[in-house]
């Protein structure tokens, strides 16, 4: 069965800081990884994803994660927070029977200024 | 591009009554699915749709869920009766084909029953 663990439900960061939002899987085949964003009131939107191609994965708004197969990681990182970026994340795998996603419990985002 | 659509935006019940709720994926997606978010948590799918027929379902409480794709375009999703633990946000999504490709969400649907 697959599944994501998303270590930390809340991460509070300082505008201008790195942000590195932690996320392991389990799967018992090669998997696909996505994260997305859900901004308060707003459709879940797709930041980046993993189809066994290259194992670090840029995204939109300056995400990028790396794929880690001998850590079942796939952490979010970015550089540098904006205040906009202040939502919550969902680290996401790909179910075994096509197309369906299977979610983590999410993590929110908070970004001081 | 249209995005996914999705109404109500908001619906308040009573337990025991029921509701319905509409979903209008992007023009030419083949899958369709439905998702419940309950506040904390991350959405969990209810069911696949692959143009009319269900792909998957096992999750979706079929003795009060149940939900139709018609000519595999539109999607309804029906509670009947609804209880207190269906408050939730009801996603709907679309995608091109099934797999690892990028799944399109609507809005949602905050269902609150009272």
């Amino acid at each position: 069965a697959q599944s994501v663990t998303q270590l930390d439900s809340h991460v509070s960061v300082s505008e201008g800081t790195p942000v590195l939002l932690r996320c392991n899987y389990s799967s018992s085949y090669s998997p696909s990884l996505f994260w997305y964003v859900q901004h308060p009131n707003k459709g879940l939107q797709l930041l980046l994803k993993y189809t066994s191609a290259a194992t670090l994965v840029k995204g939109i708004n300056g995400f990028e994660a790396e794929f880690k197969k001998s850590e079942t990681s796939f952490h979010l990182t970015k550089p540098s927070a904006h205040m906009s970026d202040a939502a919550e994340y969902f680290c996401v795998v790909s179910g075994a029977t096509g197309g369906k996603l299977i979610f983590g419990q999410g993590t929110e985002l908070s970004v001081k200024p | 591009e249209a995005g996914v659509a999705q109404s109500p935006r908001y619906k308040i019940i009573e337990k025991r009554q029921s509701v319905a709720f509409w979903c209008n994926p992007i023009s030419g997606h083949a899958t369709l699915y439905w998702y419940q978010q309950i506040l904390g948590q991350g959405p969990k799918l209810l069911i696949q749709f692959q143009n009319n027929g269900v792909v998957d379902d096992s999750q979706l409480p079929k003795d009060r869920f149940s939900a139709e794709r018609l000519k595999g375009v539109d999607s309804t999703l029906k509670i009947q009766p609804a209880k207190l633990e269906d408050s939730a946000v009801y996603l709907c999504a679309s995608s091109p084909e099934g797999g690892s490709y990028e799944q399109y969400f609507g809005p949602g649907t905050r269902l609150t029953v009272t």
